[in-house]
């Protein structure tokens, strides 16, 4: 399972580090994503991170104020959320990324955290 | 960056009836998309990817079909647990990763 952490309140301008913690499965195996839903709008990717650490990805709305990473030894994915401004308001859940090549060559989210609610706000 | 357009955004359907959700990308996708359904304060649920195969677990009413620009998400005959927000994803032409903005299937 995939349960999240480090939601709060915080101002504009503020910094927020969100945690994942991973368990039942062989984390440094696979890759990770963060999504998030603004409260009631539709789903959108942040950020993708490799099982290795080598190569990141991040959504253009949060480039240069947000960074992915992760620990394998401790089974955990984190996003430090820098500058936070009022539309990154939103539950934010980690999301395992799965390559399936049993019918074609094919990538989808199979395992979702709860989520976690971050709330940008003066 | 490819923009995935969902319609209707909402569908009134009864219990019993056929549901069919559709999803068109700005820019051919080949096969590479997946839908998802999210239930009220839960995290969404893989049910179909590559267009057209179901996930594991996921019942035989949820079919999809579709390739390059137009999908389709078919649920045969609606159940109660079917009644929640449908989200369609592709992941031929990344990063980003990119969504529809949802539908909505409600009970008429």
């Amino acid at each position: 399972q995939l349960v999240e952490s480090g939601g709060d309140l915080v101002q504009p301008g503020g910094s927020l580090r969100l945690s994942c913690a991973a368990s039942g499965f062989t984390f440094s195996s696979y890759s990770m994503n963060w999504v998030r839903q603004a409260p009631g709008k539709g789903l959108e990717w942040v950020s993708y991170i490799n099982s290795r650490s080598n190569t990141m990805y991040y959504a253009d709305s949060v480039k240069g104020r947000f960074t992915i990473s992760r620990d394998n030894a401790k089974n955990s994915l984190y996003l430090q959320m820098n500058s936070l401004r009022a539309e990154d308001t939103a539950v934010y859940y980690c999301a395992r990324w799965v390559y399936d090549n049993s019918a074609g060559s094919n990538w989808y989210f199979d395992l979702w955290g709860r989520g976690t609610l971050v709330t940008v706000s003066s | 960056e490819i923009v995935m357009t969902q319609s209707p955004a909402t569908l009134s359907v009864s219990p019993g009836e056929r549901a069919t959700l559709s999803c068109r990308a700005s820019q051919s996708v080949s096969s590479s998309l997946a839908w998802y359904q999210q239930k009220p304060g839960q995290a969404p649920r893989l049910l179909i990817y590559g267009a057209s195969t179901r996930a594991t677990g996921i019942p035989a009413r949820f079919s999809g079909s579709g390739s390059g620009t137009e999908f389709t998400l078919t649920i045969s005959s609606l159940q109660s647990e079917d009644f929640a927000v449908y989200y369609c994803q592709q992941y031929n032409n990344w990063p980003p990763l990119t969504f529809g903005a949802g539908t909505k299937v409600e009970i008429k």
